[in-house]
């Protein structure tokens, strides 16, 4: 297998603009995990699913986020309008069953906001 | 979520084990304790994990006392391809499915040629 999979590698968009993150995970895994990386508060779990479905979103910052996973395969983050607040790296992850605490990590997405 | 502190940086030499300690004083019964490790410009990638006594795998060794109240992750001969941030993290996995755990601000290992 690939790995989890995540485009574009990096992004830069002028505020205002709406930005689509996009991640396909380890094939057979049932959770999926989208998180944010910034040196101000370091990694944080911004939203997961279980078998597409979303099981929580409570670290999704506002309503400018929002995430779905239209199948077991592809998922997407979208912000919408995007602020120079929200320049981070995006993570996606993806795990298995009984061992949903293992992780598997994509190489991120770098979003810059102007 | 049990909260868990570990120091903020350690320096080692090549050669040497290092042992990154993680204090988890409120740690419930149902929580296990997993460590994962993050190189520069990567995402994390998953260590070890245990719930009581010793646990080793070809990477790490993780030690647990009986009170489970913290627990070190120790990496035998450091080479300068472990500088990393390592991250100790606590959760429930008997409650069914995952549950939410926080990676807080983990450890920075430099190692030192």
């Amino acid at each position: 297998d690939a790995g989890v999979i995540q485009s574009p590698r990096h992004e830069v968009t002028e505020m205002g603009q709406e930005v689509t993150l996009r991640c396909k995970p380890i094939s057979g895994h049932d959770y999926l995990f989208w998180y944010r990386q910034t040196m101000m508060r370091g990694l944080e779990l911004l939203i997961y699913f279980n078998n597409n479905v979303p099981i929580d979103d409570s670290g999704m910052p506002e309503d400018r986020f929002s995430a779905k996973m239209p199948n077991a395969s592809f998922s997407t983050l979208k912000i919408q309008p995007s602020e120079p607040r929200d320049s981070a790296v995006y993570f996606c992850a993806s795990s298995s069953g009984d061992r949903a605490y293992e992780q598997y990590f994509g190489p991120g997405t770098r979003l810059t906001v102007t | 979520l049990a909260k868990t502190t570990q120091p903020i940086s350690m320096d080692s030499y090549e050669g040497q084990e290092v042992n990154i300690t993680c204090s988890h004083n409120n740690i419930a019964t149902n929580d296990y304790i997993t460590w994962y490790q993050q190189f520069p410009s990567q995402g994390p990638r998953f260590i070890i994990q245990g719930y009581k006594t010793k646990v080793t795998n070809e990477v790490a060794s993780l030690f647990i006392p009986a009170d489970r109240k913290s627990s070190t992750l120790s990496l035998p001969r450091v080479s300068l391809s472990d500088t990393a941030v390592y991250y100790c993290l606590v959760g429930d996995m008997n409650s069914g499915g995952y549950q939410k755990v926080t990676f807080g601000t983990g450890t920075k290992l430099q190692v030192i040629p």
